[in-house]
Protein backbone atom coordinates (compact mmCIF):
# COMPACT_ATOMS: atom_id res chain seq x y z
CA UNK A 1 0.00 0.00 0.00
CA UNK A 2 1.30 4.15 -0.30
CA UNK A 3 3.14 5.46 1.97
CA UNK A 4 3.26 9.20 3.05
CA UNK A 5 5.62 9.88 5.56
CA UNK A 6 5.32 13.66 7.36
CA UNK A 7 7.81 14.60 10.22
CA UNK A 8 6.44 14.26 13.35
CA UNK A 9 6.60 18.00 14.54
CA UNK A 10 8.06 21.07 13.44
CA UNK A 11 8.50 24.19 15.60
CA UNK A 12 8.00 28.17 14.08
CA UNK A 13 8.90 31.66 15.59
CA UNK A 14 5.79 33.76 15.28
CA UNK A 15 6.25 35.34 11.65
CA UNK A 16 8.69 32.86 10.69
CA UNK A 17 7.43 30.90 7.78
CA UNK A 18 6.84 26.69 8.28
CA UNK A 19 7.51 24.07 6.12
CA UNK A 20 5.64 20.65 6.46
CA UNK A 21 7.18 17.76 3.95
CA UNK A 22 5.00 14.73 3.08
CA UNK A 23 7.27 12.33 0.79
CA UNK A 24 5.71 9.72 -0.87
CA UNK A 25 7.21 7.50 -3.89
CA UNK A 26 6.77 9.55 -7.06
CA UNK A 27 4.10 11.86 -4.72
CA UNK A 28 4.78 14.43 -7.59
CA UNK A 29 1.96 12.17 -9.73
CA UNK A 30 -0.43 11.96 -7.11
CA UNK A 31 -2.78 15.20 -6.27
CA UNK A 32 -2.10 15.84 -2.42
CA UNK A 33 -4.72 17.57 -0.41
CA UNK A 34 -3.62 18.93 3.55
CA UNK A 35 -6.00 19.26 6.15
CA UNK A 36 -5.45 21.29 9.56
CA UNK A 37 -6.93 19.55 13.07
CA UNK A 38 -6.99 21.91 16.08
CA UNK A 39 -7.29 20.21 19.02
CA UNK A 40 -10.84 18.63 19.69
CA UNK A 41 -12.13 19.77 16.58
CA UNK A 42 -12.63 17.96 13.33
CA UNK A 43 -10.03 18.14 10.45
CA UNK A 44 -10.31 21.63 7.83
CA UNK A 45 -9.01 21.29 4.46
CA UNK A 46 -6.35 24.29 3.60
CA UNK A 47 -4.78 22.99 0.59
CA UNK A 48 -6.60 20.92 -2.03
CA UNK A 49 -4.84 19.49 -5.62
CA UNK A 50 -1.51 20.28 -4.59
CA UNK A 51 -1.85 24.32 -4.22
CA UNK A 52 -5.34 25.43 -4.38
CA UNK A 53 -6.96 26.95 -1.35
CA UNK A 54 -10.64 26.51 -0.61
CA UNK A 55 -12.50 29.94 0.08
CA UNK A 56 -11.77 31.29 3.20
CA UNK A 57 -8.11 29.78 3.71
CA UNK A 58 -5.65 32.84 3.83
CA UNK A 59 -2.93 33.38 1.63
CA UNK A 60 -0.67 32.13 3.93
CA UNK A 61 -1.09 28.69 2.89
CA UNK A 62 0.59 27.30 0.22
CA UNK A 63 1.26 24.27 -1.31
CA UNK A 64 3.76 22.22 -4.11
CA UNK A 65 4.21 18.79 -5.08
CA UNK A 66 7.05 17.64 -7.22
CA UNK A 67 8.96 14.09 -7.16
CA UNK A 68 8.94 12.34 -4.04
CA UNK A 69 7.70 15.27 -2.07
CA UNK A 70 4.99 17.54 -1.18
CA UNK A 71 5.25 20.71 1.05
CA UNK A 72 2.75 22.69 3.03
CA UNK A 73 3.81 25.98 3.61
CA UNK A 74 2.65 28.70 6.12
CA UNK A 75 4.12 31.69 5.48
CA UNK A 76 3.97 34.84 8.76
CA UNK A 77 3.38 32.13 10.98
CA UNK A 78 0.65 33.00 13.81
CA UNK A 79 0.02 31.43 17.01
CA UNK A 80 -3.38 30.19 16.10
CA UNK A 81 -1.73 28.16 13.36
CA UNK A 82 -0.48 25.82 15.93
CA UNK A 83 -2.50 22.21 15.26
CA UNK A 84 -2.00 18.96 13.40
CA UNK A 85 -1.41 19.32 9.81
CA UNK A 86 -2.21 16.00 7.59
CA UNK A 87 -1.31 15.17 3.78
CA UNK A 88 -3.71 12.96 1.76
CA UNK A 89 -4.25 11.32 -1.38
CA UNK A 90 -6.36 9.43 -3.65
CA UNK A 91 -4.26 6.72 -4.48
CA UNK A 92 -6.18 4.68 -7.12
CA UNK A 93 -3.76 2.12 -8.19
CA UNK A 94 -5.02 0.63 -4.72
CA UNK A 95 -8.21 2.38 -4.49
CA UNK A 96 -7.64 3.95 -1.14
CA UNK A 97 -7.50 7.23 0.88
CA UNK A 98 -4.22 7.56 2.30
CA UNK A 99 -3.31 9.82 4.79
CA UNK A 100 0.14 11.29 6.23
CA UNK A 101 0.95 10.35 9.82
CA UNK A 102 0.42 13.99 10.47
CA UNK A 103 2.87 16.98 11.84
CA UNK A 104 2.10 18.61 15.03
CA UNK A 105 3.03 22.41 14.38
CA UNK A 106 4.55 24.29 17.34
CA UNK A 107 4.72 28.42 17.56
CA UNK A 108 7.12 28.84 19.52
CA UNK B 1 -24.15 25.62 5.39
CA UNK B 2 -22.98 22.29 4.10
CA UNK B 3 -23.14 20.40 7.67
CA UNK B 4 -22.74 16.63 8.03
CA UNK B 5 -23.94 15.34 11.50
CA UNK B 6 -22.60 11.90 12.83
CA UNK B 7 -24.38 10.47 15.54
CA UNK B 8 -24.69 6.55 16.63
CA UNK B 9 -21.38 6.29 18.67
CA UNK B 10 -20.62 4.72 22.12
CA UNK B 11 -19.67 1.21 24.43
CA UNK B 12 -19.73 -1.89 23.03
CA UNK B 13 -17.61 -4.87 23.77
CA UNK B 14 -15.35 -6.41 21.82
CA UNK B 15 -17.06 -8.73 19.28
CA UNK B 16 -20.22 -6.97 19.46
CA UNK B 17 -22.01 -4.39 16.67
CA UNK B 18 -23.02 -0.68 16.22
CA UNK B 19 -24.51 1.06 13.62
CA UNK B 20 -23.13 4.88 12.69
CA UNK B 21 -24.85 7.51 10.86
CA UNK B 22 -24.50 10.53 9.30
CA UNK B 23 -26.72 13.03 7.84
CA UNK B 24 -26.13 16.29 5.31
CA UNK B 25 -27.70 19.35 4.79
CA UNK B 26 -27.19 22.26 2.88
CA UNK B 27 -25.94 20.36 -0.48
CA UNK B 28 -26.66 18.21 -3.20
CA UNK B 29 -26.53 14.72 -1.06
CA UNK B 30 -27.46 12.59 -3.55
CA UNK B 31 -24.58 12.79 -5.87
CA UNK B 32 -22.07 13.65 -3.41
CA UNK B 33 -19.72 10.69 -2.35
CA UNK B 34 -19.17 10.64 1.34
CA UNK B 35 -16.41 8.83 3.61
CA UNK B 36 -15.97 7.53 6.83
CA UNK B 37 -12.08 8.48 8.25
CA UNK B 38 -11.64 7.51 12.46
CA UNK B 39 -8.99 8.68 14.52
CA UNK B 40 -7.88 6.48 17.65
CA UNK B 41 -7.18 8.74 20.59
CA UNK B 42 -3.67 10.44 20.08
CA UNK B 43 -3.26 8.84 16.75
CA UNK B 44 -3.38 9.87 13.31
CA UNK B 45 -6.51 10.09 10.62
CA UNK B 46 -7.19 6.54 9.02
CA UNK B 47 -9.81 6.14 5.87
CA UNK B 48 -12.28 3.62 6.65
CA UNK B 49 -14.27 3.45 3.87
CA UNK B 50 -16.42 5.58 0.77
CA UNK B 51 -19.26 5.56 -1.11
CA UNK B 52 -20.72 7.09 -4.06
CA UNK B 53 -23.29 8.90 -4.68
CA UNK B 54 -25.44 5.98 -6.19
CA UNK B 55 -23.73 3.47 -4.12
CA UNK B 56 -22.63 1.72 -6.94
CA UNK B 57 -18.48 2.62 -6.53
CA UNK B 58 -18.00 1.00 -2.50
CA UNK B 59 -14.41 1.11 -1.34
CA UNK B 60 -12.89 -0.54 2.03
CA UNK B 61 -9.39 0.31 4.00
CA UNK B 62 -8.07 -3.32 4.68
CA UNK B 63 -8.77 -3.21 8.25
CA UNK B 64 -12.49 -3.04 7.88
CA UNK B 65 -12.99 -4.93 5.01
CA UNK B 66 -15.41 -7.74 5.72
CA UNK B 67 -16.58 -6.94 9.41
CA UNK B 68 -17.77 -3.25 8.13
CA UNK B 69 -20.05 -1.96 5.63
CA UNK B 70 -21.01 1.46 4.45
CA UNK B 71 -24.68 2.10 2.96
CA UNK B 72 -26.61 5.38 2.36
CA UNK B 73 -30.06 6.33 2.11
CA UNK B 74 -30.04 9.30 -0.17
CA UNK B 75 -34.16 9.62 0.19
CA UNK B 76 -33.38 10.75 3.97
CA UNK B 77 -29.67 12.47 3.29
CA UNK B 78 -28.13 9.38 5.43
CA UNK B 79 -25.19 7.73 5.13
CA UNK B 80 -24.51 4.83 7.53
CA UNK B 81 -21.40 2.86 8.69
CA UNK B 82 -22.69 -1.27 9.87
CA UNK B 83 -19.57 -2.42 12.36
CA UNK B 84 -19.23 -5.62 13.36
CA UNK B 85 -16.86 -8.08 15.04
CA UNK B 86 -15.50 -4.67 16.64
CA UNK B 87 -12.17 -5.01 18.41
CA UNK B 88 -10.18 -2.55 20.95
CA UNK B 89 -7.95 -1.36 18.11
CA UNK B 90 -11.71 0.12 16.38
CA UNK B 91 -12.05 2.56 19.35
CA UNK B 92 -11.56 5.87 17.86
CA UNK B 93 -13.63 9.15 16.93
CA UNK B 94 -15.38 7.92 13.65
CA UNK B 95 -15.82 10.90 10.99
CA UNK B 96 -18.16 11.09 8.23
CA UNK B 97 -16.49 13.39 5.30
CA UNK B 98 -17.40 14.52 1.76
CA UNK B 99 -15.81 14.40 -1.07
CA UNK B 100 -14.97 17.97 -2.80
CA UNK B 101 -13.71 17.40 -5.99
CA UNK B 102 -12.32 14.48 -8.76
CA UNK B 103 -9.29 14.26 -6.45
CA UNK B 104 -11.03 13.31 -3.49
CA UNK B 105 -9.90 16.29 -1.15
CA UNK B 106 -12.60 16.11 1.47
CA UNK B 107 -14.15 19.79 1.92
CA UNK B 108 -16.70 19.50 4.15
CA UNK B 109 -16.15 16.82 7.74
CA UNK B 110 -18.60 16.24 10.76
CA UNK B 111 -17.70 16.71 14.16
CA UNK B 112 -17.07 13.42 14.63
CA UNK B 113 -18.72 10.28 17.04
CA UNK B 114 -17.06 8.17 19.55
CA UNK B 115 -16.57 4.68 19.74
CA UNK B 116 -15.33 3.16 22.25
CA UNK B 117 -14.54 -0.72 22.02
CA UNK B 118 -14.08 -1.82 26.24
CA UNK B 119 -15.07 -4.76 28.22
Amino acid sequence: SYVMTQPPSVSVAPGETAKISCGGDDIGTESVHWYQQRPGQAPVLVIYSDSDRPSGIPERFSGSNSGNTATLTISRVEAGDEADYYCQVWHSDSSHVVFGGGTKLTVL
Amino acid sequence: EEQLVESGGGLVKPGGSLRLSCTGTGFIFTTSSINWVRQAPGKGLEWVSSISGSSRIIFYADSVKGRFTISRDNAKNSLFLQMNSLSVEDTAIYYCAKDGNPDRAFDIWGQGTMVTVSS
